[in-house]
């Protein structure tokens, strides 16, 4: 049980361009969901914590209007990365707590060229 | 911010050694957990401890917790080939205990 569906797994696209990640979980109900960013060889960097029906939480030094963050649902978010620059590829995580653990999707490989 | 730091950030045994991976952090926590990550993948939670325990134990899994130290360690014992795989230590926020951030990373490689 708890699983977190991710889609889409592999993405290119070009600069300028914005694009949309999706989360699902598929057999529960997530009112919250985290992004994550992992850069090549490094840890998770928490961007944002996705709340259903209201605004998403942003760390610090992360762009809100650069990474738009929609829960519209108890069983998806979906993150878009606006006007996309080759520095945001990158390997992008969501994230659902149950029971007291994270339940992860299996990311999304950004590459803007 | 809560972001530890692991130790080694890699290592490479034989199969059948035991691998063992440290983590430090710097604040107050609720509880500690270790995740595992194998390449261009989501995470998996392996083992979850909380701030009163000071082992734990699941299957082949050792984890210990040094509050006092702000440290924790995890053991793998008797290793395999498929444990290959970066392992990462993760703490929530004591004040926002929804959040968790992570560690560095080890990265695990074990030799056939």
């Amino acid at each position: 049980g708890a699983v977190v569906s991710q889609h889409p797994s592999r993405v290119i696209c070009k600069s300028g361009t914005s694009v949309k990640i999706e989360c699902r979980s598929l057999d529960f109900q997530a009112t919250t969901m985290f992004w994550y960013r992992q850069f090549p060889k490094k840890s998770l960097m928490l961007m944002a914590t996705s709340n259903e029906g209201s605004k998403a939480t942003y760390e610090q030094g992360v762009e809100k209007d650069k990474f738009l963050i929609n829960h519209a649902s108890l069983t998806l978010s979906t993150l878009t990365v606006t006007s996309a620059h080759p520095e945001d590829s990158s390997f992008y995580i969501c994230s659902a707590r149950v029971r007291g653990s994270l339940h992860f999707g299996n990311g999304t490989r950004l590459t803007v060229t | 911010s809560q972001q530890g730091e692991e130790d080694p950030q890699a290592l490479s045994i034989q199969e059948g050694e035991n691998a063992t991976m440290n983590c430090s952090y710097k604040t107050s926590i609720n509880n500690l957990q270790w995740y595992r990550q194998n390449s261009g993948r989501g995470l998996v939670h392996l083992i979850l401890i909380r701030s009163n325990e000071r082992e734990k134990h699941s299957g082949r899994l050792r984890v210990t917790l040094d509050t006092s130290k702000k440290s924790s360690s995890l053991l793998i014992t008797a290793s395999r080939a498929a444990d290959t795989a970066s392992y990462f230590c993760a703490t929530d926020d004591v004040p926002n205990f929804n959040k968790f951030y992570f560690g560095s990373g080890t990265k695990l490689n074990v030799k056939p």
